[in-house]
């Protein structure tokens, strides 16, 4: 089946600086991916849409410039949390799903990012 | 827009019970449903994928079924074991553009060995 390989798995920064996270698709070209954000004990919110080649979408209430995203591969996003403060600790989620459309929707195993 | 609710939110049970966890979705011109499973501090693991045009999916122990009309999905969980412990989570799909999921807030299982 399709996997996705997110990266890091857990991150401890200090307030200020920047964090990126990985996504890749091991074994399918993946031309969308998602970013989620899930706070404890609640559901997963979606932040953008990143599409291979392209800006990414966000949704209303993200901040474009503090959550940067880039797909610049078929099998690879990035999302970079600029100057991170105590309140982007978060787990964060990638998905994709196999453009062939086989599997359904992957998702990565996920970042525990904790700003200190 | 759509909108998912899943029923119950919590359920706490002892080790071999059935299980049903209920979701419906406000708008029934879905493509396909896809069952996920969380575990605490995980991603999310896909364990069914029911296409518009079908009714059920099973896999092992689950039983996924759809009645698209109605806007509802059901999941049984057969002889429950604590292993099977986690957040359940619905996730109906609009159509084949790419969009992102929709995700209820999921109903959280605790099964007692």
């Amino acid at each position: 089946g399709a996997v996705v390989s997110q990266h890091p798995s857990w991150v401890i920064c200090k307030s200020g600086t920047s964090v990126k996270i990985e996504c890749r698709s091991l074994d399918f070209q993946a031309t969308t991916m998602f970013w989620y954000r899930q706070f404890p004990k609640q559901s997963l919110m979606l932040m953008a849409t990143s599409n291979e080649g392209s800006k990414a979408t966000y949704e209303q209430g993200v901040e474009k410039d503090k959550f940067l995203i880039n797909h610049a591969s078929l099998t690879l996003s990035t999302l970079t949390v600029t100057s991170a403060h105590p309140e982007d600790s978060s787990f964060y989620i990638c998905s994709a799903y196999d453009s062939l459309d086989n599997y359904g929707y992957t998702f990565g195993s996920g970042t525990r990012l904790t700003v200190v | 827009k759509q909108e998912v609710t899943q029923i119950p939110a919590a359920l706490s049970v002892p080790e071999g019970e059935n299980l049903v966890l209920n979701c419906s979705f406000t708008d029934s011109a879905i493509y396909n449903l896809q069952w996920f499973r969380q575990d605490p501090g995980k991603g999310l693991t896909s364990l069914l994928l029911i296409q518009s045009s079908q009714r059920e999916q099973t896999s092992g122990r689950l039983n996924a079924s759809l009645d698209k009309s109605s806007g509802r999905s059901t999941l049984y969980i057969a002889a429950s074991q604590p292993g099977d412990s986690a957040t359940y989570l619905c996730a109906p799909r609009k159509d084949t553009g790419r969009r992102a999921l929709t995700f209820g807030s999921g109903t959280r299982l605790q099964v007692q060995p």
